[in-house]
């Protein structure tokens, strides 16, 4: 059975643009969490969807924004790159109800801001 | 506001060498406790967790001790192996579904032959 999967692995930007980072959950799971994994500030909870709603959204300003697709894939997306955002961005997926704690990650995007 | 605080690495032993990594948390309430583990190029894994007070959460020769009285789940491993070598986060959820999991700065461990 496949995991979470992310795309791309790496993804080189510059200071200014937008990004899109995207998460495909492992089949049957409906919710998606996106944790920030920056140097010196170790792992930071992002957003969470279910069901296609955002149910919960951590301390990020709204450049950080995403969606999740009727397939419960979803998508990261942050606007107005600043070099702060570089990072690893991690994706999990879980069972309806389950909740975080039971959930999978996948292997990450790295976005480099330069 | 609830927060994990590790050990700082990294922590670098032997192999067969005893293994303590240190966890202490603040938290409202009785949270949930996890150890996860981060090997070289890999997302995140699930090791082990406790979910109330003095429950010993195990998982491949690790073990660790939701401690109450002392807000601490110290991570331990009576043998590392050089397949050990990892980075090591420990982690709380708050109580109710929030999605949210509070992760410690992640102590990097490397065992030597």
């Amino acid at each position: 059975e496949a995991g979470v999967t992310q795309s791309p692995t790496h993804l080189i930007k510059t200071r200014g643009q937008q990004a899109t980072l995207r998460c495909s959950p492992i089949s049957g799971h409906t919710s998606v969490y996106w944790y920030q994994q920056a140097l010196g500030l170790g792992l930071q909870f992002l957003l969470w969807y279910d069901e296609g709603e955002e149910r919960n959204r951590g301390n990020f300003p709204p450049r950080f924004s995403g969606r999740q697709f009727p397939n419960y894939s979803s998508e990261l997306n942050v606007n107005a790159l600043e070099l702060e955002d570089s990072a690893l961005y991690l994706c999990a997926s879980s069972f309806l109800g389950q909740g975080v704690t039971e959930a999978f990650f996948g292997q990450g995007t790295r976005l480099t801001v330069v | 506001g609830n927060s994990v605080t590790q050990m700082e690495g990294p922590v670098t032993l032997s192999e067969e060498a005893f293994l303590t990594i240190n966890c202490t948390y603040t938290a409202t309430g009785y949270p949930s406790l996890f150890w996860y583990v981060q090997y070289p190029g890999e997302g995140l894994q699930l090791l082990l967790k406790a979910t109330k007070a003095d429950d010993k959460g195990s998982n491949k020769g690790f073990e660790a001790t939701y401690r109450k009285e002392t807000t601490s789940f110290h991570l331990e491993k009576g043998s590392v192996q050089v397949s050990d070598s990892a980075v090591y986060f420990c982690a709380l959820s708050d109580r109710g579904n929030t999605g949210k999991l509070i992760f410690g700065q992640g102590t990097t461990l490397q065992v030597k032959p």
